[in-house]
């Protein structure tokens, strides 16, 4: 059965740090580029994060470019998220996703995701 | 920047049929997804490629797209369709996502 399992989501303080973890189980892992979503609390979803399937292609949003930072282990199957300079606007849940091969690259399957709560 | 743009909210009764739209610059040029999302649960990619329905969705979702509005059309409307629907697309080296849109089924 095909899985991806995020953790690592917590309360942390504003200026501080969170690393996010996602563990893949069910497909090749390797093949597929993955992507993190976010979504603030009764909001809309938000696109964070695109790594390529080898790690050498990586894309932000701007909210999160310079204090964010994606990266993958393909040899453990699992994808990360450092999260540094954390603002209260960064409190969501932080979705893993997997990018489908097909036109116009839809996220085919979502993690259930992890809370990220930024307050003092 | 880009943007896409949807409805806040669209309601319909149960058995009819309901149309969600979404609408950006340049869309025509682009693929869009659209995804369902319930309470409490992750979204579920329900279109791709502006039309084309992922194994296990109901025939009675389908997209279409003319010029730069997509649209999400959904046929004998049930209870259990009652979601938040996003577009979705890439612009470059980013991912969009249209605002959401929360259907109703009255």
């Amino acid at each position: 059965e095909m899985q991806v399992v995020e953790s690592g989501g917590g309360l942390v303080q504003p200026g501080g740090s969170l690393r996010l973890s996602c563990a893949a189980s069910g497909f090749t892992f390797s093949t597929y580029e993955m992507n993190w979503v976010r979504q603030a609390p009764g909001k809309g979803l938000e696109w964070v994060s695109y790594i390529s399937s080898s790690g050498s292609t990586i894309y932000y949003a701007d909210s999160v470019k310079g204090r964010f930072t994606i990266s993958r282990d393909n040899a453990k199957n699992s994808l990360y998220l450092q999260m540094n300079s954390l603002r209260a606007e960064d409190t969501a849940v932080y979705h893993c996703v997997r990018e489908s091969s097909a036109y116009g690259r839809p996220f085919d399957y979502w993690g259930q995701g992890t809370l990220v709560t930024v307050s003092s | 920047s880009f943007e896409l743009t949807q409805p806040p909210s669209v309601s319909v009764s149960p058995g009819q049929t309901v149309t969600i739209t979404c609408s950006g610059d340049y869309l025509g040029d682009k693929y869009v997804c659209w995804y369902q999302q319930k309470p409490g649960q992750s979204p579920v990619l329900v279109i791709y490629e502006d039309k084309k329905r992922p194994s296990g969705i109901p025939e009675r979702f389908s997209g279409s797209k003319s010029g730069n509005t997509a649209t999400l059309t959904i046929s004998g409307t049930q209870a259990m369709d009652e979601a938040d629907y996003y577009c979705q697309t890439w612009d470059s080296r980013t991912v969009i996502f249209g605002g959401g849109t929360k259907l109703t089924v009255l």
